[in-house]
């Protein structure tokens, strides 16, 4: 089984306002990574967490918030957001975080920030 | 730096012939994984194939294969017998020190 599910699908969100994304694997993975993609572009990568521990973050806003609450599961809490931070937000996990592992995706949420 | 180069933003072709898309990629690692990963209009980033750099022998998955240059740091995909399924954006990737570094896509059009 190489599921990885994210919650919700489509968000509309004011600048004000505060939502979270979720992130939930059931394949034991250790290693679970939040990522922005815009359209036609490929996926940037925000965070890593390995073992439960914010292992890298790539220079994102703190509007920007993860949370690992354990190996299953991964949030992103979004808050005061801007309108460029529309976009499609990518969940995907990985056996442990090593070198040179396979990350599986979830759908995504469509995010549109107004 | 490691890049990944996807020099084709858009192919077409007729359902049941055959398509390659390019991949070209510089790294100093001697050790690394390449990936392809196909993305249709419903989103979902789903991986078709995987390289083993160390692996002289490409990869194969069903109608999916790879043709593997290490030494000219070239990663193809070829599709066989192209499906109307196959219509999506491919992601050409990188895993190296612990991240993946994507290609720009290749758009794929697959005609009825």
């Amino acid at each position: 089984d190489t599921e990885v599910t994210q919650t919700p699908k489509h968000l509309v969100m004011g600048m004000t306002n505060k939502k979270s994304l979720k992130c939930e694997q059931h394949m034991g993975h250790r290693a679970m990574y939040w990522y922005k993609q815009k359209a036609k572009k490929p996926p940037e990568l925000m965070f890593v967490y390995s073992y439960e521990k914010l292992s890298i973050n790539e220079s994102v806003p703190s509007r920007f918030s993860p949370e690992c609450p354990n190996s299953s599961l991964l949030n992103l809490h979004l808050h005061a957001l801007q309108p460029e931070d529309s976009a499609l937000y990518l969940c995907a996990s990985s056996q442990g975080g090593g070198r040179q592992e396979t990350q599986y995706f979830g759908p995504g949420t469509r995010l549109l920030v107004l | 730096a490691q890049t990944v180069t996807q020099s084709q933003p858009e192919m077409s072709v007729q359902e049941a012939e055959t398509v390659t898309l390019s991949c070209t990629y510089d790294t100093s690692e001697n050790n690394y994984y390449l990936f392809w990963y196909k993305q249709p209009p419903s989103r979902q980033m789903i991986l078709v194939i995987r390289q083993e750099a160390y692996k002289q022998q490409n990869a194969t998955e069903n109608r999916f294969s790879v043709n593997f240059q290490k030494a000219a740091k070239s990663f193809s995909l070829k599709i066989s017998d192209s499906q109307l399924g196959d219509t999506a954006m491919y992601f050409c990737a990188l895993n190296s020190n612990y991240q993946l570094i994507w290609g720009a896509g290749t758009k794929l059009i697959i005609k009825p």
